[in-house]
């Protein structure tokens, strides 16, 4: 299985840049996830990477070290909005399942 | 509109009383699942399927039964539900597949209390 760890909470200004942080140990990586998850609403997707690099989309950009078990989720330009947890998920092929495992969850909380 | 629903998205009962959540996509996906998610714990996989007539256990599938008879449905049974079942549980779906298309889609939720 996969160990997935995230900080629990942080916090960031309306405006500002904030890099969540993940970091997965697993014996049959096959890609990472992030999502993001409103309070009480459902994970909508934002980002994946198999490859080490960056990838970019809009405000969002997400990083991934394969050899350090490492990925960040870089939110540029903070707005309000983006309060909210944000999920770290790992996929793993070596047991057949290629169905990811989620960390515990970031909670963003972007001040005024 | 491709989507995956839940029903019910909010249920109180009591403890033993057996229930069923039933969980729909239309997206011809062969992997579906189950979570729950608790304060402090994020989400945690409770069953999961790859295909018809095929599925597994996750992470925490103690007290928890699914089937899955066709593609489209893979409905959570809880047969004697306990209030340590209280939980909000998503079911989430997406094909088979490494590239960025195989995200997964999750369903809106249902929040279960257990009493």
């Amino acid at each position: 299985g996969q160990n997935i760890d995230q900080p629990t909470e942080m916090t960031a200004t309306e405006g500002a840049i904030v890099q969540i942080n993940c970091t997965y140990q697993t014996s049959g990586f096959n890609g990472l996830f992030w999502y993001q998850q409103h309070a009480g609403e459902a994970p909508t997707f934002l980002s994946y990477n198999v490859l080490d690099g960056l990838e970019e989309k809009g405000r969002f950009s997400s990083f991934l070290s394969r050899s350090k078990g490492y990925s960040y989720l870089l939110l540029k330009e903070l707005q309000m909005k983006d309060s909210a947890s944000y999920l770290c998920a790992v996929r793993d092929g070596a047991g057949g399942s290629y169905i990811p495992t989620f960390g515990r969850g970031t909670s963003l909380i972007v001040h005024p | 509109e491709a989507q995956v629903t839940q029903n019910p998205r909010y249920l109180i009962t009591v403890t033993g009383k057996k229930l069923t959540v039933t969980c729909s996509q239309n997206m011809n996906h062969e992997y579906m699942s189950w979570y729950r998610q608790d304060p402090g714990l994020g989400l945690r996989q409770i069953y999961y399927s790859m295909n018809v007539e095929v599925t597994d256990k996750g992470d925490v599938p103690e007290g928890y039964k699914v089937s899955r008879k066709e593609k489209r449905n893979f409905p959570l049974i809880l047969e004697s539900p306990s209030p340590n079942q209280t939980s909000l549980y998503f079911c989430a779906s997406s094909s088979p597949g490494t590239s960025v298309n195989n995200e997964q889609f999750f369903g809106p939720g249902t929040r279960l209390t257990v009493l």
